[in-house]
């Protein structure tokens, strides 16, 4: 499984867009790369997934370059109820996703 | 949302006693569900792989023998540790995936915070 890497930190203030990146040199071919986010003492929550170029649903955007080694997760806005740990995980499609390995996480903090 | 439960939310026992953590998917079925431990301030840590009517898969470094892991219904996976020690004081996590849906996404239930005292 591909290995991601992300900041470990970042602050923002409510109303601004956020940006996080995530390395994945090593992206196969079949890989997709999918964001979750969790909320302190709760398990994590899917937000969104996707293989290349931009993939955007009701709560973010995924911005992958054409080389696929790194992948962008853009939150609109954020409010303070955005301060969680967003993860960038990397899978095999081929085989549905299943065995997820979690990295570092990037612990966003919104301030008011 | 496909859902998914734990039992219970929280629990704390005496060092030496077994706890057992139930997973359940309320409105799906999964052939498949995933066990983690996240210690604080750290990033889940996949414990085992549980197949429904079949042994589980275990990550190295996972005891076996102290993390039972009971897959016997498609909607129901229970983990338990057995004489559990302070050390094994953590957040259990785990997850599935609807076997009938050609999809993606993975659901995590709510977490177990165990404390072994």
């Amino acid at each position: 499984l591909a290995k991601t890497t992300q900041p470990i930190s970042m602050d923002s203030y409510e109303g601004q867009e956020v940006n996080i990146t995530c390395s994945h040199n090593n992206i196969a071919t079949n890989d997709y790369i999918t964001w979750y986010q969790q909320f302190p003492s709760q398990g994590p929550r899917f937000i969104i997934q996707g293989y290349k170029t931009k993939v955007t649903n009701e709560v973010a955007s995924l911005f992958i370059p054409a080389d696929r080694k790194s992948s962008t997760l853009s939150l609109p806005r954020v409010s303070l109820s955005d301060t969680a740990v967003y993860y960038c995980l990397v899978g095999d499609g081929n085989t549905g996703f299943q065995k997820l390995v979690f990295g570092t996480g990037t612990r966003l903090l919104v301030s008011p | 949302g496909a859902v998914v439960s734990q039992h219970p939310s929280r629990v704390i026992c005496k060092s030496g006693t077994s706890v057992k953590i139930e997973c359940r998917s309320l409105d799906f079925q999964a052939t498949t569900m995933f066990w983690y431990r996240q210690f604080p301030k750290k990033s889940l840590m996949l414990m085992a792989t549980s197949n429904e009517g079949s042994k589980a898969t275990y990550e190295q470094g996972v005891e076996k023998d102290k993390f039972l892991i009971n897959h016997a219904s498609l909607t129901l996976s229970t983990l338990t540790v057995t004489s559990a020690h302070p050390e094994d004081s953590s957040f259990y996590i785990c997850s599935a995936q609807d076997s009938l849906v050609a999809s993606y996404e993975q659901y995590f239930g709510p977490g177990t915070r165990l404390t072994v005292t």
